[in-house]
């Protein structure tokens, strides 16, 4: 049974058109990350939530942006897709407990028109 | 600064035969280290992990080898099969309390029938 749940897993959207990508997690776990994957590349991290609490990473860009609006959803807005920001997203999640694996689901996969 | 790198990009294996996989590290303040399978169009899948205050895991066919004192890590994949074809991802956890992996570069795992 999928634990980190990710939709869709296909998103097609035009330069410019804000899209949303969307995480839900069944494993009640305190943190949820975005990751940013494009092909033959380690996945690099967008930002974080640790319970509620937004940790963004330096170099993301304002571009996206991110809402948990409880434990188990996570979302990922891009306002202003460009080319560059084609990729396979990835959302997954740890418990609060320490020295856990982080769980993945299997992605989003977004290609820019 | 902190990194978690890996030794080479390809690895072609004939089936049967035992992979290893290696990856160095940087980070002296990680304690905890983590080795994902990714198959083509889907999510990281955790395969083990590894405490330093170990230097061997087992789990079923792999084993994760740890040594602080070159701050190297290996994955060994016995008899390896098709279904090993993968990317594989070591990675590490900072140990800033920030809940953050460090992946390594990714190796392609090739094997031959």
């Amino acid at each position: 049974d999928a634990m980190v749940i990710q939709n869709p897993r296909y998103q097609v959207t035009q330069f410019g058109k804000p899209v949303t990508l969307s995480c839900s997690q069944t494993l009640n776990h305190n943190v949820m990350y975005w990751y940013q994957q494009k092909s033959s590349q380690a996945p690099k991290l967008l930002f974080h939530y640790y319970d509620k609490d937004f940790n963004n990473e330096a170099d993301t860009p304002d571009n996206f942006q991110s809402r948990r609006p409880n434990t188990s959803f996570c979302f990922l807005d891009i306002r202003s897709p460009g080319l560059g920001d084609a990729a396979m997203y990835l959302c997954a999640t740890t418990s609060r407990d320490g020295n856990q694996p982080q769980h993945f689901g299997d992605g989003t996969r977004l290609s820019i028109l | 600064g902190e990194s978690v790198g890996l030794h080479l990009p390809t690895l072609s294996v004939q089936e049967g035969d035992n992979s290893i996989i290696n990856c160095a590290y940087s980070n002296s303040a990680s304690d905890y280290f983590i080795w994902y399978k990714q198959e083509s169009g889907k999510g990281p899948q955790f395969i083990i992990d590894i405490r330093s205050n170990m230097d061997k895991r087992q789990g079923q066919r792999v084993t994760v080898l740890l040594n602080k004192t070159v701050k190297h890590l290996s994955l060994q994949i016995a008899a390896t099969q098709p279904g090993d074809s993968a990317v594989y991802f070591c990675a590490g956890l900072r140990m800033d309390s920030s809940y953050k992996l460090i992946f390594g570069s990714g190796t392609r795992l090739l094997v031959r029938p």
